[in-house]
């Protein structure tokens, strides 16, 4: 079955560390999504892409790029981590033309930042 | 602007009938969706409506009313894996980008 997949599911880093959070899917989705979300809050998009080479950023403010390089691969990074990083971050994708259906979305990461 | 409405909170109980209801002021509109997103996990798609009208899905429900703004997720036959918030979103005019609700935490208790 095809699938969104992040990784990885949990990290704890220090302050001023890059990072970079894996998002890969298998469906040959041309949109891809990222989006943040604190515990028990709303979802806030951060960045999104349309295809390969295609990057907007979203509707919150993030010190976060993107990269789209692959059709399948949309990594997410942080050059240089601080506590109010600290949140979910989900990744998602969608198909093009697919009007009745929604996000698939993957499992998230868990970002705590110390 | 964008606006989605969701109660924050609901409580009901096992074998009930629960209705949560969503509001929206959106500058486009190309379909309403519900997600089901279980603590700590990602959101999973539930429902879709583009016209007016109900949608019946098993024991869940959703009924979209367009001229109103208004949507709402019919829970029938609780039960305790039900438990979980449920989001609210919107598709904007292009179908490109969807602007999600606040989300309604739903507990059932026994």
């Amino acid at each position: 079955e095809a699938d969104i997949y992040q990784t990885p599911r949990y990290l704890v880093i220090g302050t001023g560390k890059k990072i970079t959070l894996e998002c890969s899917q298998t469906m040959g989705h041309d949109k891809m999504y990222w989006y943040q979300q604190d515990p028990g809050m709303e979802l806030h998009l951060i960045h999104y892409s349309y295809g390969v080479n295609s990057t907007e950023k979203g509707d919150l403010s993030s010190e976060s790029t993107v990269s789209r390089i692959r059709t399948e691969h949309f990594p997410l990074t942080l050059e240089s981590a601080r506590p109010s990083h600290t949140s979910q971050y989900l990744c998602a994708s969608s198909e093009t033309g697919g009007l009745n259906y929604g996000y698939t979305f993957g499992s998230g990461t868990r970002l705590t930042v110390v | 602007g964008q606006n989605i409405d969701q109660p924050t909170e609901m409580t009901a109980t096992e074998g009930a009938i629960v209705q949560i209801n969503c509001t929206y002021q959106t500058s486009g509109f190309n379909g309403l969706f519900w997600y089901q997103q279980h603590a700590g996990e990602a959101p999973t798609f539930l429902s879709y409506n583009v016209l007016d009208g109900l949608e019946e899905k098993g024991r869940f429900s959703s009924f979209l009313s367009r001229s109103k703004g208004y949507s709402y997720l019919l829970l029938k036959e609780l039960q305790m894996k039900d438990s979980a918030s449920y989001l609210c979103a919107v598709r904007d005019n292009y179908g490109q980008n969807f602007v999600f609700g606040p989300g309604t935490r739903l507990s059932v208790l026994p």
